[in-house]
């Protein structure tokens, strides 16, 4: 049981590339979250999904775009990278129903777009 | 929409003394998760403690418990007999559950 990974834990980008997240957990856990995090600053949300097939648009959804094509997998997408979109990445998973209150954080991915 | 509020940029306790750290939440939800992680400088988010807003108990586990006032909307951590490792960021979160909402966070330094 790995919890929840991503990959990757690093990435330096030129700005206008493009790159992909990847959030996979094995918990089974209905709701999926994608966080960022600046310096001093607390996590914003920038997208959910509440399940296989569902997304929705969190705090600061410009810039990225996300899937949830299967259940255990949550990808975060940059098509064009910008400066501002320096930041630490968090996902992270919730349960449902009688588990509600498992939830698990990813490692993060330190992302720099210079 | 759900608000989390914590409004002690940073705090300071000594060693093995208690600390509560304070967080006000605004939903209109009946039913809600109120939760506690801690940030230590290596990044990681470790989750701390978790309350229901039906439960009527306060949560406790280990060092740290759960100070659920529902009607103040409050739920402050309480850490009896700080450690020096407890020197980090706290954040405050709650969940309805679609959408997981965090505080700005408590920069807490335990002072030996």
């Amino acid at each position: 049981n790995a919890g929840v990974t991503q990959t990757p834990k690093f990435r330096v980008l030129k700005t206008g590339q493009s790159m992909t997240l990847l959030c996979a957990q094995d918990m089974n856990h209905e709701y999926m979250y994608w966080y960022r995090q600046d310096p001093g600053m607390g996590l914003r949300l920038i997208h959910y999904s509440v399940g296989e097939g569902t997304t929705a648009k969190g705090e600061v959804p410009d810039g990225y775009n996300v899937s949830r094509l299967k259940k255990q997998n949550f990808l975060l997408g940059l098509e064009s990278a910008a400066p501002s979109q320096t930041s630490v990445y968090f996902c992270a998973s919730i349960g449902s129903g009688q588990a509600f209150y498992e939830q698990y954080f990813g490692p993060g991915t330190r992302l720099t777009v210079t | 929409a759900q608000k989390i509020t914590q409004t002690q940029p940073g705090m300071f306790v000594q060693e093995k003394e208690a600390v509560t750290l304070d967080c006000t939440y605004d939903t209109s939800d009946q039913s809600y998760g109120l939760f506690w992680y801690k940030q230590p400088s290596s990044g990681e988010m470790i989750f701390l403690i978790y309350q229901g807003s039906y439960d009527e108990q306060n949560a406790t586990e280990g060092r740290y418990s759960l100070n659920f006032q529902k009607a103040r909307k409050s739920a402050n951590l309480v850490i009896s007999a700080s450690q020096l490792g407890d020197s980090a960021m706290y954040f405050c979160a709650m969940t309805p559950p679609r959408q997981l909402t965090f505080g700005s966070g408590t920069q807490l330094t335990v002072l030996p």
